[in-house]
């Protein structure tokens, strides 16, 4: 099955407000409310940030959000910053004990 | 609190075996299923499969079905990832995982393992 569909890059300068979205189908991300991000440093295992398309675990700070509409989810980072730099993918449960990744976008603060 | 630490980086030659593992300390290792997660490099994450150490219950993503094989030894509360023939397309980062069902989330990651095969 296909990865879901990430811009490859997005930009911002500090205190913008940057969206990576994340495409898929009925199949995963419009078929269940199981999205979830996560953020990449380079060298660096992959951090959870959101769950659920848009439930943020303790300790990630709430200028992170997630949100979904029909087959597309989102991630929105207010207030950038310069440690926000990194890759984030999302992933979607597409049933049967399956998981897709998106294929990453690179964001970076300008 | 959760840490799964993963074996060291291993160069191997085509054709080789290799046996990666991820160690639990800190939860209950049978209670929680690990997943595996490859990033091959400069490319993007792929999930490859998920196992229940309690009882083995173990599910591959189709791309990775027959490829690898996913194992786990409660008594050492370390779960592996194996490949009986590498090729030099398996050379990638791998990454263990805990994954919790209710969420389809990983929620705390290891370091990663870096596979390089070479002739």
């Amino acid at each position: 099955q296909s990865a879901l569909t990430q811009p490859p890059s997005a930009s911002g300068s500090p205190g913008q407000s940057v969206t990576i979205s994340c495409t898929g189908t009925s199949s995963d991300v419009g078929g269940y409310n199981y999205v979830s991000w996560y953020q990449q440093h380079p060298g660096k295992a992959p951090k959870f940030m959101i769950y659920e398309v848009s439930k943020r675990p303790s300790g990630v700070p709430d200028r992170f959000s997630g949100s979904k509409s029909g087959n597309t989810a989102s991630l929105t980072v207010s207030g950038l910053q310069a440690e926000d730099e990194a890759d984030y993918y999302c992933t979607s449960y597409a049933g049967s004990n399956n998981l897709l990744f998106g294929g990453g976008t690179k964001l970076t603060v300008l | 609190e959760v840490q799964l630490v993963q074996s060291g980086a291993e160069v191997k030659k085509p054709g080789e075996s290799l046996k990666i593992s991820c160690k639990d300390s800190g939860y209950s290792f049978t209670t929680y299923w690990i997943a595996w997660v490859r990033q091959m490099p400069g490319k993007g994450l792929e999930w490859m499969g998920i196992i229940y150490p309690g009882d083995s219950d173990t599910r591959y993503s189709p791309s990775f079905q027959g490829q690898v094989t996913i194992s786990a030894d409660k008594s050492v509360s370390t779960a592996y990832l194996q490949w009986s023939s590498l090729k030099a397309s398996d050379t990638a980062v791998y990454f263990c995982a805990r994954y919790i069902t209710t969420t389809a989330t990983f929620d705390y990651w290891g370091q990663g393992t870096l596979v390089t095969v070479s002739s």
